[in-house]
């Protein structure tokens, strides 16, 4: 079946300006997770939704950020006001929720501030 | 807080050479150990996970153990081969918590022919 699928894979726009990441999960999924993994760096944990659950939104690292999830499925991770250090590869992924489950990635929107 | 530590790369290797990658890492309780694996240009895939002390898991011709004792889940492959190449990560769910991985930062492996 159909893998985590993100849009769009390459995002380039200016400093200032808004953007939306879309991620939709593998269906059936009810736990997904938003990343941000830049150049060199292992995976930062930006925040998590389960179910109806209220999301964990502790990664965010800033309140430009936002997230929301749609009806348990779709999910838009919302950058506002770009910085050139949120320039990074973010990448969601989505799994059964429970632990001993793993996570399965979609291939990542690359996000180039300029 | 929980934490993993993985070896630094990159490592460089010849082709049928063996590969140890070590991963070490500080949780309460048991959680679930992961390697995942992110090839040039691609996402990252589940490569291998154990769930419980001392099950050992397996893919590809990789191998993990999970280590209760030393606190480990070292990757291992007998004979590596060119298309091994890429970014290995570990990574360790909490017990009872599936919020958030735990990620090392990776471990790049280039193997030459």
């Amino acid at each position: 079946g159909a893998g985590v699928s993100q849009s769009p894979s390459n995002k380039v726009t200016e400093k200032g300006k808004d953007v939306e990441l879309r991620c939709d999960p593998i269906s059936g999924h009810t736990a997904l997770y938003w990343y941000r993994q830049s150049l060199g760096q292992g995976l930062e944990f930006l925040i998590y939704f389960q179910g109806n659950s209220a999301p964990d939104k502790s990664g965010l690292p800033s309140d430009r950020f936002s997230a929301e999830r749609t009806g348990g499925s779709v999910s838009t991770l919302t950058i506002q006001r770009t910085q050139q250090e949120d320039s990074a590869v973010y990448l969601c992924a989505s799994s059964l929720g429970q632990s001993n489950q793993p996570q399965h990635f979609g291939d990542g929107t690359r996000l180039s501030i300029l | 807080g929980d934490s993993v530590t993985q070896m630094e790369g990159p490592v460089t290797l010849s082709e049928e050479a063996f590969l140890t990658i070590n991963c070490t890492y500080t949780a309460t309780g048991y959680p679930s150990l992961f390697w995942y694996v992110q090839y040039p240009g691609e996402g990252l895939q589940l490569l291998l996970k154990a769930t419980k002390a001392d099950d050992k898991g397996s893919n590809k011709g990789f191998e993990a153990t999970y280590r209760k004792e030393t606190t480990s889940f070292h990757l291992e492959k007998g004979s590596v081969q060119v298309s091994d190449s890429a970014v290995y990560f570990c990574a360790l769910s909490p017990a009872g918590n599936n919020r958030k991985l735990i990620w090392g930062l990776g471990t790049s492996l280039a193997v030459n022919p």
